[in-house]
């Protein structure tokens, strides 16, 4: 089946620092999506990305949707402590109901 | 209005017990899914109803049963359920199958815990 490789696996960074992290894949996705959870909470939507190519951003998240459909990224600008949490990539085949997820990425902020 | 709610936010069992947990959604979503999330891992899929109707079953066992009561409401009814099965089970709903922007929206979750 599908798989989603998410790198890094985590992340310990200074506040103030810019981050970046992204997920492969050997198939082909129709739509990327990036969320954020905290402890305890369900996962909220930061970016969702339909257009190979496609740039957008949401404050200081920029996210890509990688030209060959099969990669997509992540930037944090100026990382502050509410950014702590766990970042998970998921992406949607054509037609299909059922998400792929990566295995998240555990960011840690230092203040 | 892009919330999803789900009730109770925590709740423990004993494995004779009989539970349900509950979710809503107001944003006109016509498909609705239940997660289940462990510690450190993704939210993985196990029902999905499109149109009130049960489109997708990741052959969850049969002490968990999902019910779509209408297009805003999606319950998951708990029998005789096992500790592996303590987890953050979670609600999401979006656009239903073949339209552009179906991302999925999630609640908040309910923290499950079998004693």
């Amino acid at each position: 089946g599908q798989q989603l490789n998410q790198s890094p696996q985590s992340m310990f960074i200074q506040e103030g620092e810019d981050v970046s992290m992204n997920c492969t894949s050997s198939s082909i996705f129709n739509t990327w999506l990036w969320y954020k959870q905290d402890p305890g909470e369900g996962p909220v939507l930061l970016i969702a990305l339909y257009k190979a190519g496609e740039l957008t951003s949401n404050g200081r998240l920029t996210a890509q949707f990688g030209i060959t459909r099969k990669d997509s990224f992540l930037n944090i600008s100026a990382s502050i402590p509410s950014d702590v949490g766990i970042y998970f990539c998921a992406g949607l085949i054509q037609g299909a109901q059922k998400l792929v997820f990566g295995q998240g990425t555990r960011l840690t902020i230092n203040p | 209005d892009t919330e999803v709610t789900q009730t109770p936010k925590h709740l423990v069992m004993g494995m004779t017990n009989k539970k349900s947990l509950k979710c809503e959604q107001h944003m006109g979503h016509r498909a609705m899914y239940w997660y289940k999330q462990k510690a450190k891992k993704p939210p993985e899929l196990m029902f999905v109803y499109s149109y009130e109707k049960l489109s997708i079953n990741e052959s969850v066992p049969s002490r968990f049963s999902p019910e779509c009561p209408n297009s805003s409401l999606l319950n998951l009814h708990l029998h005789a359920l096992q500790p592996e099965d303590s987890a953050l089970y979670l609600c999401a709903s979006s656009l239903p199958r073949g339209y552009p922007y179906n991302e999925q929206f999630f609640g908040p979750g309910t923290r499950l815990t079998v004693l």
